[in-house]
């Protein structure tokens, strides 16, 4: 079974702070790909990043960060020195080339205080 | 490039009534998705379309339906509107592959009455 786990659904940091997002997937695929999405309260999802199963690179870009581990099947995300504006609802998801749709974490809120 | 557009972004609607809502991928995108999100169960994977034709379908009743026209542009549809249809419809295109991303628009959020 294909399944994505956000265990953290709230989580509230005064700005500045670091915080880490965690996301874990099984799948029995052996090429797939993950993704983090952000709901503003807006509600468009807006796409972050796209990894690859064949592809474990670790990717920065500005304050965002990505730690792929296929080892512990986790895809987490870290903003370092957060703001105001990141707070939104951030979705992990994973497809398979067997499957086209899309399976969602449940979502983590994150809340940045000024 | 004009990102994906969804109409209308709010309706009201009655139970037993029926509504339609229109999605126009980004261009050349040729794969349309569509999903339900709701407080309860979260995003919910509804159906695909890719050339006209619905490549996977999610586990929703018959009540949902939806269609593709040669411009890619899809249109779903939910026949004898139910409470718990109130969602937000998010539809999502991209060019077609398994790997490509998902694209998404701001979703149109139903309220059934």
């Amino acid at each position: 079974a294909q399944k994505v786990t956000q265990a953290q659904t709230e989580i509230s940091v005064v700005e500045k702070e670091d915080v880490t997002l965690d996301c874990v997937y099984e799948t029995r695929d052996t090429t797939y790909y993950l993704f983090w999405y952000k709901q503003p309260p807006s509600g468009e999802l807006v796409f972050l990043i796209r990894r690859n199963s064949f592809d474990e690179q670790n990717e920065i870009s500005g304050r965002y960060s990505w730690n792929f581990q296929k080892s512990t099947s986790s895809f987490n995300f870290t903003i370092t020195a957060s703001q105001v504006v990141d707070s939104a609802v951030y979705f992990c998801a994973l497809s398979m080339d067997s499957n086209y749709q899309l399976i969602w974490g449940a979502g983590t809120k994150l809340i940045i205080k000024p | 490039k004009a990102g994906v557009t969804q109409t209308p972004r709010y309706l009201i609607k009655t139970r037993g009534q029926q509504v339609t809502l229109s999605c126009s991928p980004i261009s050349g995108h040729r794969s349309v998705s569509w999903y339900q999100q709701t407080p309860g169960q979260g995003l919910q994977f509804l159906f695909e379309y890719f050339s006209e034709t619905q490549r996977n379908k999610g586990n929703f009743p018959g009540r949902f339906s939806g269609r593709q026209f040669s411009n890619s542009r899809s249109e779903m549809n939910v026949s004898t509107l139910e409470l718990g249809d109130s969602a937000l419809y998010l539809c999502a295109s991209r060019p077609g592959t398994v790997e490509d991303t998902q694209y998404f628009g701001p979703g149109t959020r139903l309220t059934v009455l």
